[in-house]
């Protein structure tokens, strides 16, 4: 069965530090990627995504994940961790048709002065 | 701007009760999921619809329903609430999209409490 496994429940950085949280994927087939993030007491809101094409993707707030078909990984970071970062962060992959998405178990990220 | 919108932030249910928990999108949006949230297993899709009166099971949709009578409003139903679907609650919409993928837009959850 397809899934997206997400290494590390809780990562911790301090600020300005580099952020790498993992994410691999099962599919066979060229997946779509996605990485969401929540913040407190919200829902999620798309981070960035990989379709086709360009393997380094570039997303909101200053993320950035690449897609590595030989490893089946789409790591997610970004080189200056900020405060405002804080948040829980999903990979998922697209399942199916109606665009139906499988979700990883999430990373929290923390971060501290 | 998309929004998507749950009727309640927090709901505190007695177990055996029916419980609604309705979601509007205003958007026209063809497809509307929704999914529970648990510590450590992400999000999982409990049912989805991708039109009016059509409804899907998702991975986890024993103990609920669904249902859509309106293009904007799906609600998901609790039949007999148990104390193990105390969960967050998350609905999204999308585009139907005829290739690719359209972007799933979520609301604000609510988190259920069966006591």
């Amino acid at each position: 069965a397809q899934s997206v496994t997400q290494l590390g429940s809780h990562v911790s950085v301090s600020e300005g530090a580099l952020v790498l949280l993992r994410c691999n994927y099962s599919s066979s087939v060229p997946p779509y990627l996605f990485w969401y993030v929540q913040y407190p007491n919200q829902g999620l809101q798309l981070l960035l995504k990989y379709t086709t094409g360009a393997t380094l993707v570039k997303g909101i707030n200053g993320f950035e994940a690449e897609f590595k078909k030989s490893e089946t990984s789409f790591h997610l970071t970004k080189p200056s961790a900020h405060m405002s970062d804080a948040a829980e962060y999903f990979c998922a992959e697209l399942s199916g048709g109606y665009n139906k998405l499988i979700f990883g178990a999430g990373t929290r990220l923390a971060v501290h002065p | 701007d998309v929004k998507v919108t749950q009727s309640s932030r927090y709901l505190v249910k007695r177990t055996g009760e029916k419980v609604f928990l309705e979601c509007v999108q205003d958007m026209d949006h063809e497809n509307m999921f929704w999914y529970r949230q648990d510590p450590g297993l992400g999000l999982r899709l409990i049912y989805f619809s991708y039109d009016v009166k059509m409804k899907e099971k998702g991975d986890i949709p024993e103990g609920y329903s669904v249902s859509r009578e309106k293009k904007e409003r799906f609600s998901l139903i609790l039949e007999s609430a148990s104390t193990n679907q105390t969960s967050m609650y998350l609905c999204a919409s999308s585009y139907l999209g005829t290739s690719g993928y359209n972007e799933q837009f979520f609301g604000p959850g609510t988190r259920l409490t069966v006591l």
